[in-house]
Order: structure tokens, then sequence, then C-alpha cells
């Protein structure tokens, strides 16, 4: 099994409404990630959880709360967002820790409307 | 500060034409490169891994190289079909460093 499995693929939610992305791999990757995705626009980094720790937070607002129940599962919880939260959200994982010489697996992502 | 440029923005060529793919970083002090591929509205796919100590690698249809000095890489990709069609991004990871810099991608269409 080499997927990164996201759900849901599609979610339109209200400014006020209280929502989660969820994330599951089964590969035995230590390391997980949240991107959040623009538009034709790169992938931009949101947080790292290596060893089921959260190691990086790239000053993500506090909106957005990541959560690490296991190592096979990564959520991302969603508070009174902002339309400009409208974006692609991508779930990756790798084997190791972040600065290891290894590929990323992405999962097919959740396209989040806010609004 | 890593920057990562992908020239051009756009491609569209014949089917069976060879795709030729440009990536440029501003430090070569890199742990590896790699190439994905991204269909509209979807995830990233990876497609190859150069690490630092290597010029190229092979997968199939598709050969990537590596060229720390001058700051480049390629993908090849030859022989292409319609199911090419797709955004390919290039990322570098820098040394002690944990975030890829990404390159804003080269959107390839591929007329049959």
């Amino acid at each position: 099994d080499t997927e990164v499995t996201q759900t849901p693929k599609h979610l339109v939610m209200g400014m006020t409404n209280k929502k989660s992305l969820k994330c599951e791999q089964h590969m035995g990757h230590r390391a997980m990630y949240w991107y959040k995705q623009k538009a034709k626009k790169p992938p931009e980094l949101m947080f790292v959880y290596s060893y089921e720790k959260l190691s990086i937070n790239e000053s993500v607002p506090s909106r957005f709360s990541p959560e690490c129940p296991n190592s096979s599962l990564l959520n991302l919880h969603l508070h009174a967002l902002q339309p400009e939260d409208s974006a692609l959200y991508l779930c990756a994982s790798s084997q190791g820790t972040p600065t290891t010489n290894e590929k990323l697996f992405f999962g097919s992502g959740t396209q989040l409307s806010v609004l | 500060k890593q920057e990562v440029t992908q020239i051009p923005a756009a491609l569209s060529v014949p089917e069976g034409e060879n795709l030729v793919l440009n990536c440029s970083f501003t430090d070569s002090a890199i742990y590896n490169l790699q190439w994905f591929r991204q269909d509209p509205g979807k995830g990233l796919t990876s497609l190859l891994l150069i690490q630092s100590s290597q010029r190229e690698q092979t997968s199939g249809r598709l050969n990537a190289s590596l060229d720390k000095s001058s700051g480049r890489s390629t993908l090849y990709i030859a022989a292409s079909q319609p199911g090419d069609s797709a955004t390919y991004l290039c990322a570098a990871l820098p040394f002690d460093d944990y975030k890829l810099s990404f390159g804003a991608g080269t959107t390839v269409t591929v007329r049959a």
C-alpha cells in the first residue's frame, strides 16, 4: 500500500463552522505533513509531524489546528476560517524525518471552499 | 534563501515529441531535487528523486538530470503522450533544512 488517503475530497463550509480534514497512510512513514496550495501556485508547508509529535508549525493561524492521534493518522481541525483560506489542502508523508533524503508521498487533497 | 524557477510556465507540444522541462535553483547546497506531477485539482505524484551525489535518475520514459554547479535540473519525457498532460513541479531540499523549495511548475499540454 503506497497511498496517502485524504477525506473528504471536497468541503464547503461557512465562516462559523467547525470541520476536520483527515489523512491516513499505512506505509509505516514516521513524518507527516500538511500543505496548502492556492490555484496555480506551488504548495506551501503548514505543519510537520515527526514520530507523532508536532515538530514544525510554519506560523499558521490558530484557526488551523493539527492533530496526530497515531502514527497512521493526521487530522487538521478547522474553525472560524476566512474566505481566503479556500484552497487545496494536501497531506503528505515520508519514511523518516523531514531532513532525510526521501521521497514525499502526497494524498489527492481536500478542495476547501469557505463561504 | 533557496529560490527555484521553472521556465516556461506553460508548454504545448504534439504527441510523440520529446519534452524538456527546466528547473533552476539558486543555492547548490541541496540534499536532493525531486520532480512531481500534478493533475488539475489533485495531489502531487513523485516522479523522480535525484540525490545530491547523483547526476541523473531514470524511470521508464522519464529521465532527470542534476547539475549542481550550474544550479539546474532537467526533466526529459520521451515520446510524449496526451496522458502526459499535467503540471510538473520541481522541488529542492536544502541542506540543514526541513522544507522543500518548490518551483511554480510548468503546465504541459500534449496535443493528440
